[in-house]
């Protein structure tokens, strides 16, 4: 049961466009979400994130934009560079009972050409 | 300040077999979790600790084993290997269970099972 879908599986960038990967949830309970970046050989790391209270959250080239209504979140990384070039993951906070764990959608490659 | 150590960071084993995935932070973290990855499935909580002595399954625990003896340590125990469970392992790491904590990932394990 997937609770976050991620797409697209893969996409391809030319240098100095802009990367678009959206997630979609199920879940109205969840209220945390972050995006994560991961390069070959390397464990994820938390890139940036947003609660649903807010439409849309900017750090540098990366944004990320919520759609409450829709259920729906994406990630924007503007004027792309090669070194952006890695494995992007969204996530989504939820509880259960006495925990607090993450749901990762299933991961969007991106390559960055020049 | 190491982070997240994962030890090793490769390994083969033949079905059956029996080994322990290693898993340390010097941050003095309460909360530590596995996670595998497998293609096309983003990564699956296996399973979780919110404190020392305090151990709780994820979404995909059968044929893995955990315990929690010190704040530092959180090592993976995989009982009889299977050829299911060739995948890479990372293990986690946040301040509290509770977000926006930041989650902390070690830099992985890649097991083989033949």
């Amino acid at each position: 049961q997937q609770q976050v879908k991620q797409s697209p599986q893969s996409l391809i960038v030319q240098k100095g466009g802009i990367s678009i990967i959206n997630c979609a949830y199920e879940n109205t309970a969840f209220d945390y979400f972050p995006w994560y970046q991961q390069f070959p050989g390397k464990g994820p790391a938390l890139l940036i994130a947003i609660r649903p209270d807010v439409s849309e959250k900017k750090e540098g080239r990366f944004t990320i934009s919520f759609n409450k209504s829709a259920k729906q979140f994406s990630l924007h990384i503007m004027d792309s560079q090669p070194g952006d070039s890695a494995t992007y993951f969204c996530a989504a906070r939820g509880n259960t009972g006495t925990a607090s764990k993450l749901t990762f959608g299933t991961g969007t490659r991106l390559q960055v050409t020049l | 300040n190491a982070g997240v150590t994962q030890t090793p960071k490769f390994q083969v084993l033949k079905t059956g077999q029996s080994m322990t995935l290693q898993c340390a932070q010097d941050m003095n973290h309460e909360y530590m979790s596995w996670y595998r990855q497998d293609p096309g499935m983003g990564l699956r909580l296996i399973h979780y600790s919110v404190g020392a002595g305090i151990t709780d399954q994820g979404e995909v625990p059968n044929g893995y084993n955990v315990s929690r003896s010190t704040t530092e340590d959180f090592p993976l125990r995989l009982l009889s290997a299977a050829p299911s469970q060739t995948s890479v392992y990372f293990c986690a790491s946040r301040k509290a269970q509770w977000f926006p904590n930041e989650q902390f990932f070690g830099p992985g394990t890649r097991l083989t099972v033949l």
